[in-house]
C-alpha cells in the first residue's frame, strides 16, 4: 500500500513569504506527526494530531507556524512571515494508532530554504 | 530535562566487520526504545523497537538492539556490516504512555567495501 506522502519534495521561497507543506498520511492511520529536521540535527517534534482531539501543538516554535488537519486524513502545515532560520526538513508520519508502542512510518519529507 | 543522546556523530567500519550505534537516554519510568534509519533522499524507516520482554532486539536488515537498563543503553548492532548499511541512523524513546517521541542527533554510518 501507499506510504506517507508529502508534497512538495522541494521548497524555495524568499523570507517574508508564507508557505504551506501538505502530508498524505497512511489511510486508516489515525495519529500524525510533524517533525522538523535541521542540518546537522536530531528530528523536533512540532506537533500531533489523533482522531478527532485538539491537536498537540507545544512543539511548534512560535506562533508564524500552525497545523491543520482536514477530515482525519490530509494536513497542512503552514509558516507565514518565513526565515532563514525555517529553513530545514520538514517531516510528517502517521501511525495506526496512537498508543506509546505504536511505530511511526514517515514521509519523504518537504525540504525548506528561504533566502 | 528528558534527552536521547548519541555520543559518537560518525561510525566507520569495513564491510563485514561488526558494527555498533551507541545511544543513551534520560527520560523518566521504562520507556519505550526505537531505531529508525534514513537512507539519502529518503524519508526515515523503522528497524526496531523494544517494548518489554527480552533484552536482545532483532529488526529489519539483520540489525539487532540490546536494552540495558541500568545503564539506561539501547545500542544498535549488526554482527557483519554491509556497504549498503551506509546511513543515517536515529535513536528515538518515548515515554511510557506518552506520544512524543524525543530522538537523538543521529550517527552517520559508513561501512567500506
Amino acid at each position: 500500500g501507499a506510504g506517507v506522502s508529502q508534497s512538495p519534495s522541494n521548497k524555495v521561497t524568499e523570507k517574508g513569504k508564507d508557505v504551506e507543506l501538505r502530508c498524505d498520511p497512511i489511510s486508516g492511520h489515525t495519529a500524525l506527526y510533524w517533525y522538523r529536521q535541521s542540518l546537522g540535527q536530531g528530528l523536533e517534534f512540532l506537533i500531533y494530531f489523533q482522531g478527532n482531539s485538539a491537536p498537540d501543538k507545544s512543539g511548534l516554535p512560535s506562533d508564524r507556524f500552525s497545523a491543520e488537519r482536514t477530515g482525519g486524513s490530509v494536513s497542512t502545515l503552514t509558516i507565514q512571515r518565513t526565515q532563514q532560520e525555517d529553513s530545514a526538513v520538514y517531516l510528517c508520519a502517521s501511525s495506526y494508532l496512537a498508543g506509546s508502542t505504536d511505530t511511526q512510518y514517515f514521509g519523504p519529507g518537504t525540504r525548506l530554504t528561504v533566502l | 530535562a528528558q534527552s536521547v543522546a548519541q555520543p559518537e556523530d560518525q561510525v566507520n567500519v569495513a564491510e563485514g566487520n561488526p558494527l555498533t550505534v551507541k545511544c543513551t537516554y534520560s527520560v523518566s519510568g521504562n520507556p519505550y526504545l526505537f531505531w529508525y534509519v534514513q537512507y539519502p533522499n529518503r524519508g526515515l524507516q523503522f528497524l526496531l523497537k523494544y517494548i518489554t520482554g527480552d533484552n536482545l532486539v532483532k529488526g529489519s536488515y539483520g540489525f539487532e538492539a540490546e536494552f540495558n537498563k541500568s545503564q539506561t543503553s539501547f545500542h544498535l548492532k549488526k554482527p557483519s556490516a554491509l556497504v549498503s548499511d551506509s546511513a543515517l541512523y536515529f535513536c528515538a524513546v518515548r515515554p511510557t504512555g506518552g506520544f512524543k517521541t524525543i530522538f537523538g542527533a543521529g550517527t552517520r554510518l559508513f561501512v567500506k567495501a
